[in-house]
Parts: structure tokens; sequence; C-alpha cells
């Protein structure tokens, strides 16, 4: 059971590149989303997906992209890199109730935008 | 919309006393789940504890407990008999019960452990 996969975990980009970051999770959980994580601000909320086909934004969604093809992959897409989107983006996952289940980390992307 | 309040962006305590990390939340739900998590330097995010927001009971795990009290809408975190391996980022985040609304996390405290 590897949990919740993200890759790469490291990238550099230029400005005006475009790239996805990966998330699969293999626990079957509905809910996903993407957080960015900067110094001082905490957990920001980009997007969240309560289950297949379904996404909705969350505190910063500018510049993102989601979607959610099937129950295990819900990838983020930057379309045009800026510097201000370098920062360290977490996924998440847990099941789809609210419920007292906790979320399920990856182990981050560390992402720098030159 | 619910917000989560992290009033402490730092704190130190002296190895084996007791810290309290405060949180308080915004909400017009009466139904929801409160968390702590820790992020050591790791970067891993790790649960500490859950509250039901239900359950009147604080909860506890180990040396760590809540001081959960709803009318006031906060959710301390108490840490006893501290450690040098509890020195971490501390996260406390509000999950709504209702099926489809999001997560949503404070902006963290980080803890020194001063030996």
């Amino acid at each position: 059971n590897a949990g919740v996969t993200q890759t790469p975990k490291f990238q550099v980009l230029k400005t005006g590149q475009s790239m996805t970051l990966q998330c699969a999770q293999d626990m079957n959980h509905e809910y996903m989303s993407w957080y960015r994580q900067d110094p001082g601000m905490g957990l920001r909320l980009i997007h969240y997906s309560v289950g297949a086909g379904i996404t909705d934004q969350g505190e910063v969604p500018n510049g993102y992209n989601v979607s959610r093809s099937t129950t295990e992959d819900f990838p983020l897409r930057l379309l045009s890199a800026a510097p201000s989107q370098t920062s360290v983006y977490f996924c998440a996952s847990s099941r789809d109730r609210g419920d007292n289940q906790p979320q399920h980390f990856g182990d981050g992307t560390r992402l720098s935008i030159l | 919309a619910q917000t989560v309040t992290q009033s402490q962006p730092e704190m130190s305590v002296q190895e084996a006393e007791t810290v309290t990390l405060s949180c308080t939340y915004d909400t017009s739900e009466s139904d929801y789940y409160l968390f702590w998590y820790k992020q050591p330097p790791s970067r891993q995010m790790i649960l500490v504890i859950r509250q039901e927001a239900y359950k009147q009971q604080n909860a506890t795990e180990n040396r760590f407990s809540v001081n959960f009290q709803k009318a006031a809408k906060s959710f301390s975190l108490k840490i006893s008999d501290s450690q040098l391996g509890d020195a971490a980022m501390y996260f406390c985040a509000y999950r709504s019960a209702a099926r489809d609304d999001k997560i949503i996390f404070g902006k963290g405290t980080r803890l020194h452990i001063l030996p």
C-alpha cells in the first residue's frame, strides 16, 4: 500500500514553461486536494475534488488547472509558470464523506520557478 | 466560509515541560471535525490527534491532548513532557461534516524544544 505518491520530488522551471505535478493514491479515496506551502502562509488549498469528474477551486486557484478522470489520479497543471508559484506542493487524499478520517499526504514537490 | 486561526507563529518550550498551542476557528456549522497535524523537518504531514465536534470529551493520544471548547470555537493542543522529537510545525485543520466541503488549515505554529 503506497498511500499518496507525488512526482516529481523536485523541479526547476523557467518562467513561462508549463508542467504537470502528478498525484496518485491507491486507497480508493474519493476526496483529493492540492495545497501549496509557503513560509508564514501555512497550507493554502489550490483545488480539490470530491470524486472522479468533480473538481472545485480552493483559496488560491489562479494559474493552476486540475482534472480528475479517475479516482486514483489528481494531476495539477501549471499552464505558464511564474516566480510567484515557487513553493512546496502537497497532494492529499481522504475518504469521501465529511468524517473524522484524516488526510493522507504525499511527500511534497519542491518547485522553483526561475 | 470557515476559517482557522493559529495566533502563535512560533513557540519554545523546555524539554520535559508542557506547552499549549492555540487554534481558533470560525464556522456556522454544528457538525465538524478538527485535527492537529505535525510537520517535522522531513516535511511529512503526520496526524497527531482528532476531535469530533459532537463529542464533549477531549481527545487524548499519549502525551498529546486537546482542550476543545465548542462554544468558544477553540481547539488547543497540549503537549506534555515535551521531547526533542516534538520540534516541528503544527497545523490545526477543520473539516466540515458536509460531504462535499473542503478541508481548511491554519497557518501553523513552529514549536522549538529547548534541551
